[in-house]
């Protein structure tokens, strides 16, 4: 079965710091990847997602993931996170051809101005 | 354009009782998911409708039913409540069933069982 694993439950950065957020997956098929982030009293949206291609795919708000197939991981990056970025952010799979997507249990993040 | 919209924003319930949630999609979509997201947990599939049917179930107790409304709107029904069920019930929608169509979601039901 199909699962999703986040390293970080609540990571705490200071502004202009770099972010790097693990996600590993368990799943043997193809799959599609997405990253969702919760803003504070807000629905969850998306940050970005992959299907295929370029496995360094650049989302909103100048987020970025890499796929790195070997590894079943996609972490997500931010080379410098701003007071905004607070918010708790969610890695999800499905396999290519079913619906039934699985969240990770979500890492928090907190950004100190 | 409204976004998905779900009603009502929390309920309170005891233990046996049933409970109906319901959804509305974003404008243009047909396809509508339910999740459950339990405190700390990331959102757990319930199912999927599209054209009126169950698409796709994941791995919940009949007890979790649903429907899909000529005008693609939907409602979930969970009868014999546990206190386990307590937990935020997310509504997501998109255009059509391809995964890679993006889904978007609604703030979602509080329930509270007691």
């Amino acid at each position: 079965a199909q699962s999703v694993s986040q390293h970080n439950h609540h990571v705490i950065l200071s502004e202009a710091a770099s972010l790097e957020l693990g996600c590993n997956y368990s799943y043997g098929g193809t799959v599609n990847l997405f990253w969702y982030v919760q803003y504070p009293g807000q629905h969850l949206q998306l940050l970005l997602k992959y299907f295929s291609g370029d496995p360094l795919v650049k989302g909103i708000k100048g987020f970025e993931a890499e796929f790195i197939k070997s590894k079943f991981s996609f972490n997500l990056r931010k080379p410098s996170v701003q007071w905004s970025d607070t918010a708790e952010y969610f890695c999800a799979v499905n396999a290519r051809w079913n619906n039934d997507m699985r969240f990770g249990a979500g890492t928090r993040l907190t950004v100190k101005p | 354009d409204a976004g998905v919209t779900q009603s009502p924003t929390h309920l309170i319930k005891t233990r046996g009782q049933q409970v109906t949630l319901r959804c509305s999609p974003k404008s243009g979509h047909d396809t509508v998911s339910w999740y459950q997201q339990a405190l700390g947990q990331g959102p757990q599939f319930i199912f999927q409708y599209y054209e009126e049917e169950e698409r796709q179930r994941g791995n919940f107790p009949d007890r979790f039913s649903g429907h899909q409304f000529p005008n693609y709107s939907s409602e979930l029904n969970v009868n014999a409540l546990l206190l386990g069920d307590s937990a935020l019930y997310l509504c997501a929608s998109r255009a059509g069933t391809p995964s890679y169509n993006e889904q978007f979601f609604g703030p979602g039901t509080r329930l509270t069982v007691l």
